[in-house]
């Protein structure tokens, strides 16, 4: 069965550091993967998405993640955090095959930016 | 467009009670999807409308849940008896139909308390 693995519920970092959320993920087929971000008492939001194209996607807001097959893992990363994306972060995977989206997610990841 | 409007926003009710949760999809959307989270865990997919049939209900935790799409619009999620287990966000989130990496939207969920 296919499952994503957020490392880290909480992430704490400071206004202009490097943001990295971790997600690995297990799948029997090349995935698609997601990221959604969650701002409080809003829906869930895509950040960015990998459909076996180019390994290294961006995304809104200055996000990028890139897709390492051999690591299984999709990392979230932005140069300078601001306070802004202080959120939750979702990594969520799809296979390939099957025809529509019945996504699985990770646990969430929450952001914290402090000055 | 308009997103994926979902209400209540928050529930309260009792054990043994019933309670009924309404999404209304993106217009066009022929894919509408439930998912729900349980207390910070992971977001899990619950069931799969193509227009107003039923795709794939896999993911519903037992007969006390009931979802519905008549006229493939808007969907209803009703949850009768509550048991306190039942807690937690559910999100509704559309998106166009065929296969591939589709995009879906989310609502901003509704929270169910039940005490």
């Amino acid at each position: 069965a296919q499952s994503v693995t957020q490392l880290g519920s909480h992430v704490s970092v400071s206004e202009g550091a490097l943001v990295l959320l971790r997600c690995n993920y297990s799948s029997s087929v090349p995935p698609y993967l997601f990221w959604y971000v969650q701002y409080p008492n809003q829906g869930l939001q895509l950040l960015l998405k990998y459909t076996s194209a180019a390994t290294l996607v961006k995304g809104i807001n200055g996000f990028e993640a890139e897709f390492k097959k051999s690591e299984t893992s999709f990392h979230l990363t932005k140069p300078s955090a601001h306070m802004s994306d202080a959120a939750e972060y979702f990594c969520a995977v799809t296979p390939s095959s099957g025809g529509y989206n019945k996504l699985i997610f990770g646990a969430g990841t929450r952001l914290a930016v402090h000055p | 467009e308009a997103g994926v409007t979902q209400f209540p926003s928050h529930s309260v009710i009792e054990k043994g009670q019933t309670v009924t949760l309404r999404c209304d999809p993106i217009s066009g959307h022929d894919n509408l999807y439930w998912y729900r989270r349980v207390m910070g865990k992971e977001i899990k997919f619950l069931l799969h409308f193509v227009k107003e049939s039923k795709q794939d209900e896999s993911g519903m935790p037992n007969n006390r849940f009931l979802a519905e799409r008549t006229g493939g619009t808007y969907s209803t999620l009703k949850v009768q008896p509550a048991e306190l287990e039942d807690s937690g966000v559910y999100f509704c989130a559309s998106g166009r139909g065929g296969s591939g990496a589709n995009v879906l939207t989310f609502g901003a969920g509704s929270r169910l308390t039940v005490l």
